[in-house]
């Protein structure tokens, strides 16, 4: 079955630096990849997924890019803002019931 | 819409007992599932539904049961309760044929 593996674990930046997170997948089948944000005691939020036909991804200050030959994809986040802290999952999947998710890493934007 | 919901918030078990989650949505997801979240172990799949009367396994199901009698509900069991389940679950539902899952609040379970 599909690993999916998350760095770094936690990410602290200054407020308007940018935050970079990693994942790597091992099944070359997997071909939807979703982050999600989840926010103290609340439930995950979907915040942006890219498809293996795509590349690049982005909406607003997020971003997400896939390297399918390297399998690895990573988000980007610009300009942190103290409201973009939380734990951020990154996920694998080639259809709704296989998704894998990496372990998580919380950021923290300091002020 | 309310979405996702999910009964109760917290629960709290002793060794051996049964419970029932709630999970019920309103957007007339076909798919539904079950995660159960540990720390630094993200989030894995317990069971799911693809349609009333269709459920399967996830990556870890032992001592869970679920069924689907309608679209809107996926109730998840604790047939005996283990301190091993102590988790925060996740019910999520699914637009058929897509991916991008839909989470409920989340249930907080302790078991002692």
């Amino acid at each position: 079955g599909e690993n999916v593996e998350q760095h770094p674990s936690t990410l602290s930046v200054q407020e308007g630096d940018s935050a970079v997170i990693k994942c790597t997948y091992s099944d070359s089948a997997s071909n939807y990849f979703p982050w999600y944000k989840q926010e103290l005691g609340k439930r995950p939020q979907l915040i942006i997924d890219i498809r293996s036909n795509v590349g690049e991804k982005k909406d607003q200050r997020i971003a997400v890019t896939l390297n399918k030959t390297a399998k690895h994809f990573s988000l980007h986040i610009t300009e942190t803002q103290p409201e973009d802290s939380a734990v951020y999952f990154c996920a694998a999947s080639d259809s709704f019931n296989d998704m894998r998710f990496g372990a998580g890493t919380r950021l923290t934007v300091k002020p | 819409n309310a979405g996702v919901t999910q009964t109760p918030k917290f629960q709290v078990l002793k060794t051996g007992q049964s419970m029932t989650l709630q999970c019920a949505q309103d957007m007339n997801h076909e798919y539904m599932s079950w995660y159960r979240q540990d720390p630094g172990m993200g989030l894995r799949l317990i069971h799911y539904s693809v349609g009333a009367g269709i459920t399967d396994q996830g990556e870890v199901p032992n001592g869970y049961n679920v069924s689907r009698s309608t679209t809107e509900d996926f109730p998840l069991r604790l047939l005996s309760a283990a301190p091993s389940q102590t988790s925060v679950y996740f019910c999520a539902s699914t637009v058929r044929g897509t991916e991008t899952q839909y989470f409920g609040p989340g249930t907080r379970l302790l078991v002692l």
